[in-house]
């Protein structure tokens, strides 16, 4: 199975950067999901790293690296509507379930 | 494309009841995904169907249910309602097992 720690809480201010990191241990690591939550909503996908390295995708950034067991999320020019709770997720090469961590409520503030 | 709908949005039953939760997945899918999502609790799976099999189950008591129907739409089955099953029950979907989920929004379920 999957063992995966994230910060509970982060806060940070609107215009600024925040990292999320995430580790992980799983006995068959098939690739590395982070997800948004708004409050009362489904999780929506925001990247998926397999491979080693950096992945961009407009102000979101995620980075992975298998032999640590760590990923982190990189939220740059921070706006209000960013604050959201933020899941990292594992899959597993043999099922192929997602196992979510516990997810990091990231609010911005003014 | 219409994406994953899931109904009721809201559901409210007694201790003690069944209750049952619908899922249809985004058409072409044929994996779909069962987690409960706790308040303050990370997303917990719950079950996995595939062309109409159950592939997986997570760490939950046989009172909870499920399948999945020619058509890959899905129901999951609460019996013997306990308060700690109220939750958000979320239904993904995805194209193969490969592939990432799409969620739907959920059902909120709340055992009185």
């Amino acid at each position: 199975g999957q063992n995966i720690d994230q910060p509970t809480e982060m806060t940070a201010t609107e215009g600024a950067i925040v990292q999320i990191n995430c580790t992980y241990q799983t006995s068959g690591f098939n690739g590395l999901f982070w997800y948004q939550q708004h409050a009362g909503e489904a999780p929506t996908f925001l990247s998926y790293n397999v491979l080693d390295g950096l992945e961009e995708k407009g102000r979101f950034s995620s980075f992975l690296s298998r032999s640590k067991g760590y990923s982190y999320l990189l939220l740059k020019e921070l706006q209000m509507k960013d604050s959201a709770s933020y899941l990292c997720a594992v899959r597993d090469k043999n099922d192929y379930k997602l196992s979510f961590g516990a997810g990091t409520t990231v609010t911005v503030r003014a | 494309e219409a994406g994953v709908t899931q109904s009721p949005t809201h559901l409210i039953k007694t201790r003690g009841q069944q209750a049952t939760l619908r899922c249809s997945p985004i058409s072409g899918h044929t994996s779909v995904y069962w987690y409960q999502q706790a308040l303050g609790l990370g997303l917990q799976f719950l079950l996995w169907y595939d062309e109409g099999e159950e592939r997986n189950r997570g760490n939950f008591p046989p009172r909870f249910s499920g399948r999945q129907f020619p058509n890959y739409s899905s129901e999951l089955n609460v019996n013997a309602l306990e308060l700690e099953d109220s939750a958000l029950y979320l239904c993904a979907s995805s194209l193969t097992a490969n592939y990432g989920y799409t969620f739907g929004s959920g059902t909120r379920l709340t055992v009185v």
